[in-house]
């Protein structure tokens, strides 16, 4: 069965630190990746996603991820943090043979503190 | 472009009573997908309308039902409501084609008391 794990469910950084979100995966073959953020009250928003290709993926607001085919991961980086960072952030896979249907991690909180 | 839509934003239900959440999917998009997110957990799959047909179920009763209709928008209605129904409840859109990316809406707010 797929599985996605974060195994931070807390995160906490000083702004203009730098970040690392952690994502394992278990999967049948190379899933599609997804990075989502969600701000308190609000709906998902799509950060980056990983198809195939570079291993390096670059997204919106400042974020990238690398995919580590050996070691099932898809961590997500920031260079330097903002307070409007803060939000939960979650690691989801996928893949055409299973249909456009998603499996979430279970997120991890990122607090910035000024 | 307008993103996905979602209605209502919140609404409180009592156990046993039935619920309509409905979605109005992104321009251009052609399947709705509908997730459930608990309070401290990340969306849980329920299922995904494309043609108007069920397109791909997840881990959920009967009592979890959807329509999508000839304009891709969708309903989700659960029938005998329960406790732990109460969740965020986020529909998503995507091409039917292609590589899975979901749009998703600001989801509805269900509290079951």
């Amino acid at each position: 069965a797929q599985s996605v794990t974060q195994p931070d469910i807390h995160i906490t950084v000083s702004e203009g630190a730098s970040l690392e979100l952690r994502c394992n995966y278990s999967y049948g073959a190379t899933p599609y990746l997804f990075w989502y953020v969600q701000s308190p009250g609000q709906g998902l928003q799509l950060l980056l996603k990983y198809f195939s290709g570079d291993t390096l993926v670059q997204g919106i607001k400042g974020f990238e991820a690398e995919f580590k085919r050996s070691q099932s991961s898809f961590n997500l980086r920031k260079p330097s943090v903002h307070w409007s960072d803060a939000a939960e952030y979650f690691c989801a896979v996928g893949h055409m043979e299973y249909g456009n249907k998603l499996v979430f991690g279970a997120g991890t909180i990122l607090r910035v503190k000024s | 472009e307008t993103g996905v839509t979602q209605s209502p934003t919140h609404l409180i239900k009592t156990r046993g009573q039935q619920v309509t959440l409905r979605c109005s999917s992104q321009s251009g998009h052609n399947t709705v997908s509908w997730y459930q997110q608990a309070l401290g957990q990340g969306p849980q799959f329920i299922f995904q309308y494309y043609r108007e047909e069920e397109n791909g179920r997840g881990n959920f009763p009967p009592r979890f039902s959807g329509l999508q209709f000839p304009n891709y928008s969708s309903e989700l209605n659960v029938n005998a409501l329960e406790l732990d129904d109460s969740a965020l409840y986020l529909c998503a859109s995507s091409f039917r084609t292609g590589a899975n990316v979901l749009t998703f809406g600001a989801g509805s707010r269900l509290t079951v008391l």
